[in-house]
C-alpha cells in the first residue's frame, strides 16, 4: 500500500524567514515519483516538481529546493526567504507504476505574515 | 493555450436533487480523474477513466456517476445519494498518472 504522511498541518512564519515541509512517503515499488503541488486560496493544484525514485539529487529552482532521501523515505520541501505569496496549501503526493492514482498527503497549509 | 477547465466556479444544490460538474480539457490526455477535497483530509479518487466509453470506480465512488462519451469531457454527477456532497471537486487529466497530472481550478459544492 502507498502513503504519504505531511505531519505539519500549519505553519506559520514572518516574511523572509526559511521554512521546510516535511513528506515521508510508504510504499513497496522500488520505481516510483515523488511530487509536490502548490494549492493558493484560488483553488487549483499548480505543479512544483516530480521527481523519480532513481535520482536523488537534491533540485534548487530559485527560492525553492527539495531534498530527497531514500534512507528516511522523505521527500522535503524548503522556501529560502519566504513571500506573502508563498501562502498556500502544499501537498505531497507519490505515483507508483499501474495504480491509476496520485497518493496524495493531506497538505501543509504555509501562512506568511509580512 | 492548453488546459483544463471546470465549471461552475461554485455551485449551490438543494438536498434531493442531482448536479452535474462540467470538466474539459484540450491537452489531449488520454486519462481523466475526478478528486474530492475535504479540510484537512487531502485528495480522495471518485472516478477516473483511461479511455473513451470506459471508467473505473475510484476509492470514494458512491453517490457520483460519471460519463466519459468525448476524449476532451469528463462530467461528474453528484447525485441524491450522496450524503455528504458539500465539498471542493477537482478534475485532472494526465497521459498517465505514474507521471503526474494537470489540474483544473475546482468547482465548490455547496448543499442549502
Amino acid at each position: 500500500a502507498q502513503k504519504v504522511t505531511q505531519a505539519q498541518t500549519e505553519i506559520s512564519v514572518v516574511e523572509k524567514e526559511d521554512v521546510t515541509l516535511d513528506c515521508v512517503y510508504e510504499t513497496r515499488d522500488t520505481t516510483y515519483y515523488l511530487f509536490w503541488y502548490k494549492q493558493p486560496p484560488s483553488g487549483e493544484l499548480v505543479f512544483l516538481i516530480r521527481r523519480n525514485s532513481f535520482d536523488e539529487q537534491n533540485e534548487i529552482s530559485g527560492r525553492y529546493s527539495w531534498n530527497f532521501q531514500k534512507s528516511t523515505s522523505s521527500f522535503n520541501f524548503t522556501i529560502t526567504a519566504s513571500q506573502v505569496v508563498d501562502s498556500a496549501v502544499y501537498f505531497c503526493a507519490l505515483s507508483v507504476p499501474g495504480a491509476n492514482n496520485l497518493f496524495f498527503g493531506t497538505g501543509t497549509r504555509l501562512t506568511v505574515i509580512p | 493555450d492548453g488546459g483544463i477547465t471546470q465549471s461552475p466556479k461554485y455551485l449551490f444544490r438543494k438536498e434531493g436533487q442531482n448536479v452535474t460538474l462540467s470538466c474539459e480539457q484540450n491537452l489531449n490526455h488520454d486519462a481523466m480523474y475526478w478528486y474530492r477535497q475535504d479540510p484537512g483530509q487531502g485528495l480522495r479518487l471518485i472516478y477516473y477513466s483511461q479511455i473513451v466509453n470506459d471508467f473505473q470506480k475510484g476509492d470514494i465512488a458512491e453517490g457520483y456517476s460519471v460519463s466519459r462519451e468525448k476524449k476532451e469531457s469528463f462530467p461528474l454527477t453528484v447525485t441524491s445519494a450522496q450524503k455528504n456532497p458539500t465539498a471542493f471537486y477537482l478534475c485532472a487529466s494526465s497521459i498517465d498518472s505514474f507521471y503526474g497530472y494537470t489540474f483544473g481550478s475546482g468547482t465548490r459544492l455547496t448543499v442549502v
